[in-house]
């Protein structure tokens, strides 16, 4: 059973394009995250999110915005890519039952061209 | 200054080596402290959350100094499978964020 799973694995896309990521967790976990790990594996948060909270990184720019349409799931979408946008995405989960643990998702691996 | 700073590395150590990782961090609020490992192109995993006093896990052991604000990582008797980046990562007391350092990456030579 994955306990996190992300869709696509892998995504190639032109500069300009919108695209979306999903993360679906079947933890029973209340807070779902997502990460960007850049080409120098740095691993830097981008949302947390629960029912009560979004927490935004203040460095993330607003063509990135996560939806979430039920507690199992957080999607991230982003608009008009750009190149630097190219990295590996995280989605993770966690709760406070957890010992607030994350686990996280394979990655999607994004590549702008 | 970053939230979390780790050395980079990497760290080449034989076989049956202790290897010892440390981490800084720059809040003194910070309520938890983790070390995930991460292999080559997967996620991060947990390999052990850091308490106050201290704790070990098999070959593994780590520390936390609140005082001077940094983690420590011990590795004993490195095996092969040891090979890979570990992070360290810190929550604060407020908000559901975790910062991860950049990753010690450690390869154990035969």
């Amino acid at each position: 059973d994955t306990a996190v799973s992300q869709t696509p694995k892998y995504l190639v896309t032109q500069m300009g394009n919108d695209k979306s990521i999903k993360c679906e967790q079947n933890l029973g976990h209340d807070t779902m995250y997502w990460y960007k790990q850049d080409s120098k594996k740095f691993l830097k948060i981008m949302f947390s999110y629960n029912n009560k909270e979004l927490i935004i990184n203040e460095t993330v720019p607003n063509r990135f915005s996560p939806k979430s349409p039920d507690k199992a799931h957080l999607n991230l979408h982003i608009n008009s890519l750009e190149l630097g946008d190219s990295a590996v995405y995280f989605c993770a989960s966690s709760s406070v039952g957890s010992g607030e643990t994350q686990y996280f998702g394979p990655g999607t691996r994004l590549l702008v061209l | 200054r970053k939230e979390v700073e780790q050395d980079p590395g990497p760290f080449n150590v034989p076989e049956g080596a202790t290897v010892a990782f440390n981490c800084t961090y720059s809040n003194s609020a910070s309520q938890s402290f983790f070390w995930y490992r991460q292999d080559c192109r997967k996620e991060p995993k947990l390999l052990m959350s850091v308490y106050s006093s201290g704790n070990e896990d098999g070959r593994f052991t780590a520390q936390l100094n609140r005082a001077s604000q940094y983690i420590s990582l011990l590795i004993r008797d490195s095996k092969l499978s040891d090979s890979a980046t570990y992070l360290c990562v810190v929550k604060w007391w407020t908000g559901n964020q975790f910062y991860f350092g950049t990753g010690t990456s450690l390869t154990v030579i035969p």
